[in-house]
């Protein structure tokens, strides 16, 4: 079946820093790949997607491209803020198991001012 | 923006009572899940509901789990008899339409607590 492998958390950076969340994933077909945000107390909502090899999905200076030949999808953020502290998932819908999304485990993201 | 609504936000229930979780989809989303999340990670598929039945549900989705969009609106999810383990946040989705290009869109969840 599918699944998802974020890089494990937590991960704690200063304001201003670059973050990187690593993001691989096994599916057969064609899926589409998301990443979900969790800001504590909260469900999750979308953040960015990207349905198509070679696709960058971009939302509030987040950015990461589907790269079908490593299965990846890697976020990235140039500067990080305070209010970017939250839990953040990987996830796949459309592979094998189309009927339904496959999340990460989550990796917990604590920016320091 | 519509948004999912989920009640209660917070349920305790002593082990073997049943409890109803309450969602409201978005109102012209077609596709609704029922998610869990243990200890603020892991996010757990739980059941998939489309026309009013189950089109998929995962091991942990037994016979004490159950789904019901009783009036058109509603949607919820019955634990029969509840277990220590069944302590988690729920959450219900809900996805417009049939494309996985569609993300799904989460209520806030309701904190399940099971003494």
């Amino acid at each position: 079946g599918d699944s998802v492998t974020q890089m494990e958390g937590p991960v704690t950076l200063s304001e201003e820093a670059f973050l990187t969340i690593n993001c691989t994933y096994t599916a057969t077909g064609y899926p589409s790949l998301f990443w979900y945000v969790q800001y504590p107390g909260e469900g999750l909502q979308l953040l960015l997607k990207a349905t198509k090899a070679d696709d960058k999905g971009s939302n509030k200076g987040f950015e990461a491209t589907y790269r079908k030949e490593t299965t990846s999808f890697h976020l990235e953020k140039g500067s990080v803020q305070v209010s970017d502290s939250a839990v953040y998932f990987c996830a796949l819908s459309g592979g094998t198991n189309a009927g339904k999304s496959t999340f990460g485990d989550g990796t917990t993201l604590t920016v320091k001012p | 923006e519509p948004e999912v609504t989920q009640t209660p936000s917070h349920q305790v229930t002593q082990m073997g009572q049943e409890v109803i979780l309450r969602c409201v989809p978005i109102s012209n989303h077609l596709y609704f899940y029922w998610y869990r999340q243990i200890l603020g990670q892991k996010v757990e598929f739980l059941v998939s509901f489309y026309n009013n039945e189950i089109s998929e549900k995962s091991e942990i989705f037994d016979d004490q789990f159950s789904v019901e969009r009783p009036d058109g609106s509603n949607f919820t999810l019955k634990i029969r008899s509840t277990k220590l383990e069944d302590s988690a946040m729920y959450f219900c989705a809900s996805r417009e339409g049939q494309t996985y290009n569609s993300p799904l869109h989460f209520g806030n969840g309701t904190r399940l607590t099971v003494t």
